[in-house]
């Protein structure tokens, strides 16, 4: 069993739509919890960070934690074509500087 | 501020080769990174330093080696390369350990035929 799991997708949502991404993982020792959205052949760059249990929103977007269920998701409302891109969710247990990446998903929003 | 930069951006390599991607940080972050990434395979880590002189192991570090002699770079040599690394390779850098906000840079395209 891989420690995060993501579904790969492709997703594809009309403009405006609410999109939903999720991951799992097994190691409850993770405590931080990220975003990264990755647009093709570039680097992937932090969207969303969350620590512990909960909720964070910034604009858009939507990062939620259930640390009992080892789920995360991050929501994005009125999603636009610029958000056509992978997201990767990645998470750590802080103590080793290592983060262990989802596979990611790919998103496409079609206009 | 130019933040991560990878060299070459693309590279074919002949099996048994060896040659070194090149990465630089003008963050002055003390945190570097290694990452590979194969489709549908999200983000393996290599090799990760925690300053200069120090370097450690990451999940696939096999055939590959790292050196880091300052805080701006942190070279990853591959020898004698294989089809298997044929892959994208990601340098990031981040001042934190903990929180795990690392800058990317735009990567490295590698094939070995």
């Amino acid at each position: 069993q891989k420690e995060v799991e993501q579904d790969p997708g492709p997703l594809s949502v009309p403009e405006g739509a609410i999109v939903s991404l999720n991951c799992t993982y097994s190691n409850s020792a993770f405590q931080y919890f990220m975003w990264y959205r990755q647009y093709s052949r570039k680097g992937p760059e932090l969207l969303m960070y969350t620590y512990s249990s909960g909720n964070k929103e910034d604009g858009r977007f939507t990062a939620q934690v259930d640390k009992s269920s080892k789920y995360i998701s991050l929501f994005i409302r009125d999603s636009q074509p610029s958000d056509s891109a992978t997201y990767l969710c990645a998470m750590s247990a802080g103590n080793t500087g290592k983060l262990i990446f989802g596979q990611g998903t790919t998103l496409q929003v079609k206009p | 501020n130019a933040g991560v930069t990878q060299t070459p951006k693309f590279r074919i390599l002949k099996i048994g080769q060896s040659m070194t991607l090149q990465c630089t940080q003008d963050m002055n972050h003390n945190y570097m990174y290694w990452y590979r990434q194969d489709p549908g395979m999200g983000l393996k880590l290599i090799y990760y330093s925690v300053g200069a002189g120090i370097t450690d192991k990451g999940e696939v570090p096999n055939g590959y080696n790292v050196s880091r002699s300052t805080t701006e770079d942190f070279p990853l040599r591959l020898e004698l390369a294989a089809p298997s690394q044929t892959s994208v390779y990601f340098c990031a850098s981040s001042w934190d350990r903990v929180t795990g906000e690392l800058f990317f840079g735009e990567g490295s395209r590698l094939t070995v035929l």
